[in-house]
């Protein structure tokens, strides 16, 4: 069974650096045909797509937020971790990771269960 | 202001079929494949819909699919209370380098 676990804090303060982990299990992330992006969700709001890796390293970031974010993977932790600076009360929001497939950036499946992050002083 | 285009809301009755639809442009919908994932309360996405008409293992028939030219649609047929639930397209852009999202349809079941 595919799952995956975000872990981060639920506070920060606005101006400092966010980061968040990906836990996953039942697949690895040395996998070549498998990847795993963030995706996030304003409160009452869209989802938006931040960032995906793959395991050769492969990176790709949002256009619109790509100098605030860096994503890497601890393969022997099976863990992807994405680190975004520079926080505004405006990236309040549940940060999800989910699983993808190579060549099909778009087949989120599963998800984690999301984990909230409030942006305040 | 979300580069796919969804109506907000729709709503329909138990047994009824209502459709979703999504509108997007060339670089997107146009060019690649359209994925729906369904949103119940409180919970994280569910993939619904891959690959513009695919059903996931364990999505009941009563969802499919479709999509022409710039536009797609999520068509739920025999409509039940549990379909209440938020639905989102999405496809990869190619001008954004990056997949893109609708804003989302709250469904309703009267």
């Amino acid at each position: 069974q595919v799952t995956l676990k975000e872990s981060g804090p639920v506070l920060v303060k606005p101006t400092e650096t966010l980061t968040l982990t990906c836990t996953v299990s039942g697949f690895s992330l040395s996998n070549a045909r498998m990847g795993v992006s963030w995706v996030r969700q304003p409160p009452g709001k869209a989802l938006e797509w931040l960032a995906h890796i793959f395991s050769n390293d492969e990176k790709s970031y949002s256009t619109s937020l790509k100098s605030r974010l860096t994503i890497s993977k601890d393969t022997s932790k099976s863990q992807v971790v994405l680190t975004m600076t520079n926080m505004d009360p405006v990236d309040t929001a549940t940060y999800y990771c989910a699983r993808i497939r190579f060549l099909d950036f778009v087949w989120f499946d599963p998800w984690g269960q999301g984990t909230l992050v409030t942006v305040s002083s | 202001q979300s580069v796919l285009t969804q109506p907000p809301s729709a709503s329909g009755t138990p047994g009824q079929r209502v459709t979703i639809s999504c509108s997007g442009s060339s670089s997107n919908i146009g060019s690649n494949y359209v994925y729906w994932y369904q949103q119940l309360p409180g919970t994280a996405p569910k993939l619904l819909i891959y690959r513009n008409n695919q059903r996931p293992s364990g999505v009941p028939d009563r969802f499919s699919g479709s999509k022409s030219g710039t536009s797609a649609s999520l068509a739920i047929s025999g409509l039940r209370s549990e379909d209440e639930s938020d639905y989102y397209c999405a496809a990869w852009d190619d001008g954004l380098s990056g997949p893109v999202f609708g804003g989302g349809t709250k469904l309703t079941v009267l």
